[in-house]
């Protein structure tokens, strides 16, 4: 199955300002998602990162806060922007191989 | 993804079988069984699935009721490192589509 690496792992950032995380599969995959995981919680899904055309969101969550880039079937980038201190989470990416997901380790991200 | 339900917490003692329950009543006939699971500050990590036979994998067993309702995923020799959250899904393969978490269980494995 897929390997991903992701980075950076772990993030202390000013109120106000973005973070960009980088999510790199080391195999050509369809489907790439990013989900959020707030302290003591399951994962939610962000959005569904699509090659080649605009990312598709949840609810509760829009392209303005959370813009994220697909140019390839290998990589992708989700950015956390104007970021408060509700924004810290765990931030891990994923991808579909026909018959499983492949998830990163994670971006644990602390906003002060 | 059919929702599934699944006991908050397990303990289990090293060595001995642990047995995971989910309970997927609404389950679609196209939906297979995923159980993940996610040790403390890790990305989850896939485990076994299956549609309605029983399957078996180096890292666990998952055995599926007939009328496909619930499943139960065993671990055959617990060790302190199967401490994790497991996660059981409801999800139809092959076509790549979102994958929703539920709560999942707790199993924690004592000495």
């Amino acid at each position: 199955s897929a390997v991903i690496s992701q980075k950076p792992s772990r993030d202390i950032c000013q109120r106000g300002t973005s973070l960009t995380i980088q999510c790199q599969v080391d195999s050509q995959v369809t489907m790439m998602f990013w989900y959020r995981q707030q302290p003591g919680q399951s994962l939610t899904l962000i959005a569904t990162a699509n090659q080649g055309s605009e990312a598709t969101y949840e609810s509760g969550f829009v392209i303005d806060k959370f813009p994220i880039s697909r140019p390839n079937l290998t990589f992708s980038t989700l950015t956390v922007s104007n970021m408060s201190p509700e924004d810290s989470s765990i931030y891990l990416c994923s991808a579909a191989d026909p018959d499983r997901y492949t998830f990163g380790s994670g971006t644990r991200l602390t906003v002060v | 993804d059919a929702k599934t339900t699944q006991p908050p917490s397990m303990d289990c003692a090293e060595g001995r079988a642990a047995n995971l329950p989910c309970n997927h009543s609404t389950i679609s006939g196209n939906e297979y069984v995923y159980w993940y699971r996610q040790i403390h500050s890790q990305g989850p990590q896939y485990i076994i699935h299956g549609l309605k036979n029983n399957e078996t994998n180096e890292m666990a067993s998952l055995i599926i009721t007939e009328d496909r309702k619930s499943s139960t995923l065993i671990l055959p020799h617990a060790t302190l490192r199967d401490t994790a959250v497991y996660y059981c899904i409801a999800h139809p393969t092959g076509t790549a589509s979102k994958l929703t978490f539920g709560t999942g269980t707790r199993l924690q494995v004592t000495l």
